[in-house]
């Protein structure tokens, strides 16, 4: 059975201080990992999207980390912001005949507070 | 545009009810999703739509019924739902049969059921 796992389930930081989160996985056959953000009553939103080839993957103060072998990831936040405060769910996706299907974390819920 | 538009934001019907919730996207994707979501849990794969045809549906009750007219469109036709249906109902959409494929988020619609 497909699933991904996370750590911390949640987690409180003070603003300005860096924060890693982790994702542990599996799925087969894998496609791909993304880490997305995910305001209280909002859809899902982005990050960053890596392949099986991928082993770091920047977008401004979010790097995530892929290790494909040990089929492991980490979400590092740098310089956190008050706004950084929301869910943060690992996806994989495995290919399932002509579409992705999509597992997701159960998410880490991260509060910055100053 | 990189948008998923879904219509309506909230909304609250009784268990007689027929409602419908709607997914829009203009980015050319071939492959659309309806997901449930309750509080402090990770979405919930309903249907995937891949080139207009229904090919994922997660064993989900007849009450639900989804439908998809054509490539940018996809609803979700509501009857006789239960209060247990109440939750934030996400549309999302991905290209088909791409490695590196993205999915985008609608921002959800909150169903209240009473």
């Amino acid at each position: 059975k497909n699933q991904v796992e996370q750590s911390p389930q949640s987690l409180i930081i003070l603003e300005g201080k860096n924060c890693t989160l982790q994702c542990n996985y599996t799925v087969s056959p894998f496609s791909n990992l993304r880490w997305y953000k995910q305001d209280t009553g909002r859809g899902p939103v982005s990050l960053t999207i890596m392949t099986f080839s991928e082993n770091t993957k920047s977008n401004g103060r979010y790097t995530a980390t892929l290790d494909a072998d040990t089929k492991q990831s980490s979400l590092h936040i740098t310089a956190s912001q008050l706004s950084d405060s929301a869910s943060y769910i690992c996806v994989v996706s495995a290919m399932a005949g002509t579409a992705s299907k999509l597992t997701f974390g159960t998410g880490t819920r991260l509060q910055v507070m100053l | 545009d990189t948008e998923v538009t879904q219509t309506p934001k909230h909304l609250v019907m009784g268990m007689t009810n027929k409602k419908s919730l709607k997914c829009e996207q203009h980015m050319g994707h071939r492959a659309m999703y309806w997901y449930k979501q309750k509080a402090k849990k990770p979405p919930e794969l309903m249907f995937v739509y891949s080139y207009e045809k229904l090919s994922i549906n997660e064993s989900v009750p007849s009450r639900f019924s989804p439908e998809c007219p054509n490539s940018s469109l996809l609803n979700l036709h509501l009857h006789a739902l239960q209060p247990e249906d109440s939750a934030l109902y996400l549309c999302a959409s991905s290209q088909t049969g791409q490695l590196n494929t993205e999915a985008f988020f609608g921002q959800g619609t909150r169903l209240t059921v009473v």
